[in-house]
């Protein structure tokens, strides 16, 4: 059974700080992961797609990488804003409607 | 462009009774989705909807049942509503099914349900 891990499950930085988001799985057989930001009280808006035969995706200041061999993505944030306070969870596709999540990183940026 | 809508947004249910909750989509999706989100646990799949007239098991679907009867309308009930199914409730689609490699879900901000 998969298994999507992400440490640590809250993290505080200053401002203007790089970051990085962790998430490990424990298959390796999947067809595509995807990084969702969750603010409070609301949904889950996709981020980025990476497909099982890429090794990044990027878009304006969020880099996500896949490493599929060692079971690892990470999610790079440049620049961190207030703005970007929010849970950050990754999702693992391994099969027919079978979507496994994690159950995310809480990001505060302090001001 | 209203994406995916859920209602209700809240709800405080007794233990035993029943509700359905709506899920609307206005991007013409074939894939509709219900997980459940409880503390400590990532999103779990309730049921799915790969069109109309289907509907199909998940993860955790004891409990439940759904009906999609049209297109853009994913519905799904409690039949007898218990403590265990306390959760935040949230509904997605998507215009291709997951494995897809570029097709994103899209989702709805969820019901918050309480059932005593």
């Amino acid at each position: 059974k998969q298994e999507v891990t992400q440490i640590p499950a809250a993290l505080s930085v200053p401002e203007g700080e790089n970051l990085v988001l962790n998430c490990s799985f424990t298959d390796s057989a999947i067809y595509n992961l995807q990084w969702f930001r969750q603010d409070p009280g609301k949904g889950l808006t996709s981020l980025l797609l990476i497909q099982s035969s890429q090794r990044e995706q990027t878009s304006g200041r969020l880099n996500a990488s896949l490493d599929k061999s060692s079971g690892r993505s990470t999610l790079y944030i440049a620049a961190s804003q207030p703005g970007d306070s929010a849970t950050y969870l990754c999702a693992v596709s391994g099969g027919y409607q079978k979507v496994t999540f994690g159950t995310g990183t809480k990001l505060q940026v302090i001001p | 462009n209203a994406g995916v809508t859920q209602t209700p947004k809240f709800r405080v249910l007794k233990t035993g009774q029943s509700m359905t909750l709506l899920c609307a989509q206005d991007m013409n999706h074939e894939y509709m989705y219900w997980y459940r989100q409880d503390p400590g646990m990532g999103l779990r799949l309730i049921h799915y909807s790969v069109g109309e007239g289907t509907t199909a098991k998940g993860e955790v679907p004891d409990g439940y049942n759904v009906s999609r009867l049209k297109k853009q309308n994913f519905l799904l009930g409690l039949e007898s509503a218990a403590p265990s199914q306390t959760s935040v409730y949230f509904c997605a689609s998507s215009y291709l099914g997951t494995v897809y490699s570029n097709q994103p879900q899209h989702f709805g901000d969820g019901t918050r349900l309480s059932i005593l």
